[in-house]
Order: structure tokens, then C-alpha cells, then sequence
């Protein structure tokens, strides 16, 4: 079935851990996007990446880091995580650039202890 | 700075029609876009607007003033199951998505 897949679907995580939040897409798209959503706030973009081998910052992205050696796959990268990135975590992808649809993926939950 | 507002709650009843008000301020504008989130879920593409004016979709129509900085998203013969969040996001000169906090929408039979 072509669409977005996140794992985990949901964590719990001790502070000062590092963890990898994974992102595939299948549907061939160019740009890969994440982002988080907390209560009260808009979707925040973390970090995107407009096609292969590129990536690019987003509006909230200390603490977190990217990579896209491939179209399907895009990793978001906790270095360290603290309690303020707890939050539920959205992978998304567009055909070509932002102004086309994002398809989302069903999300991360992610709770920093 | 940027900025997106949509009301927090709106309450209907089913079979009425309601209107979701969204107005934006961002640096540049290259269109609008609306979409659903059922609680627990991914957001949905509805609707992208970059011209002004109506455009309708079944149920959903959504509109942009762009001289106004407004758009609003309308359904009609509401069903239970479009008690959703709907969110506003606007394109900037830069093509980044800015996002509204959401309009959590609650259907009543």
C-alpha cells in the first residue's frame, strides 16, 4: 500500500538518550518534511529535505538532525533528548515543492522522561 | 512576524453547515491550504488556494481574499464524522508552510 510509514509508533525516553525517529515514503516523492506538533501550536517544521542528498532547516530544528541518502528514506536524529522535545512527531512527503500536497505519515509519539 | 488565527473550537450540528474563519499574515503569500486531523491522526490534504475566490469540493468549499489576508473553509450537511481538527497553512515568499494552532470542530447530533 503506497504511502508513509513511522517507527516507532510511539516511545518513551530517558533524557540525554539519542534516538532515531524513521521516516519511508514509496510513493517516489522528491521532498520529505518533519515535523512536530504540540498542544495549542501549529504543526512546526523541524527539517526538510527537497530531494536526495539534500537537506535543509526548518523553523525548529536545535537538537534534532537529518539525513536523506535515498528518495524513500528520511531519519530524524535526537542527539540527546530532553524533555522539551516531547511531542508527537510527523513525517511528511510532496511530489515536488511545498506549494504541492504533503502526505503525512501516522506519527511519532515521543515522551522524554 | 508570521501569523496564522483560526478559532480554537467551533460547535455545530449535524446536517447544518458551518464556516472556519482563518486569516494570515506572512512575508509573501503563494497560496493557502486546508487540511483535516481526526484526533490521533495524520492531517489530510482538503484544499490548496492560491487564487481569490470560491472553490467548492462535494461538502467541503474553501475561499481566499488574498487583498484581505482571509480565507475560510465551509462544509456543508455536516456529518458526525467531520468532528476533526482543521488546519490553516499558508505558503510565504520563501515556500515555507505556516501553520495554524487548529480549529477542533465538534459535531453535536
Amino acid at each position: 500500500i503506497a504511502g508513509i510509514t513511522q517507527a516507532p509508533t510511539s516511545q518513551i525516553l530517558a533524557a540525554g538518550r539519542r534516538m532515531t525517529l524513521r521516516c519511508t515514503q514509496d510513493m517516489r516523492h522528491n521532498a520529505m518534511y518533519w515535523y512536530r506538533q504540540d498542544l495549542g501550536l501549529g504543526l512546526r517544521l523541524i527539517h526538510y529535505s527537497n530531494t536526495a542528498g539534500t537537506t535543509g532547516k526548518g523553523e525548529v530544528p536545535d537538537g534534532y538532525s537529518v539525513s536523506r541518502a535515498n528518495t524513500d528514506d528520511f531519519p530524524l536524529t535526537l542527539a540527546s533528548a530532553v524533555p522539551s522535545q516531547t511531542s508527537v512527531y510527523f513525517c511528511a512527503s510532496s511530489s515536488g515543492g511545498p506549494e504541492d500536497t504533503q502526505y503525512f505519515g501516522p506519527g511519532t509519539r515521543l515522551t522524554v522522561l | 512576524g508570521q501569523n496564522i488565527d483560526q478559532p480554537t473550537e467551533m460547535t455545530a450540528t449535524e446536517g447544518a453547515i458551518v464556516q472556519i474563519n482563518c486569516t494570515y499574515q506572512t512575508s509573501g503569500f503563494n497560496g493557502l491550504f486546508w487540511y483535516q486531523q481526526h484526533a490521533g491522526e495524520a492531517p489530510t490534504f482538503l484544499s490548496y488556494n492560491v487564487l481569490d475566490g470560491l472553490e467548492e469540493k462535494g461538502r467541503f468549499s474553501s475561499f481566499l481574499s488574498r487583498s484581505k489576508g482571509y480565507s475560510y473553509l465551509l462544509l456543508k450537511e455536516l456529518q458526525m464524522k467531520d468532528s476533526a481538527s482543521y488546519l490553516c497553512a499558508a505558503l510565504d515568499s520563501n515556500y515555507q508552510l505556516i501553520w495554524g494552532a487548529g480549529t477542533k470542530l465538534i459535531i453535536k447530533p
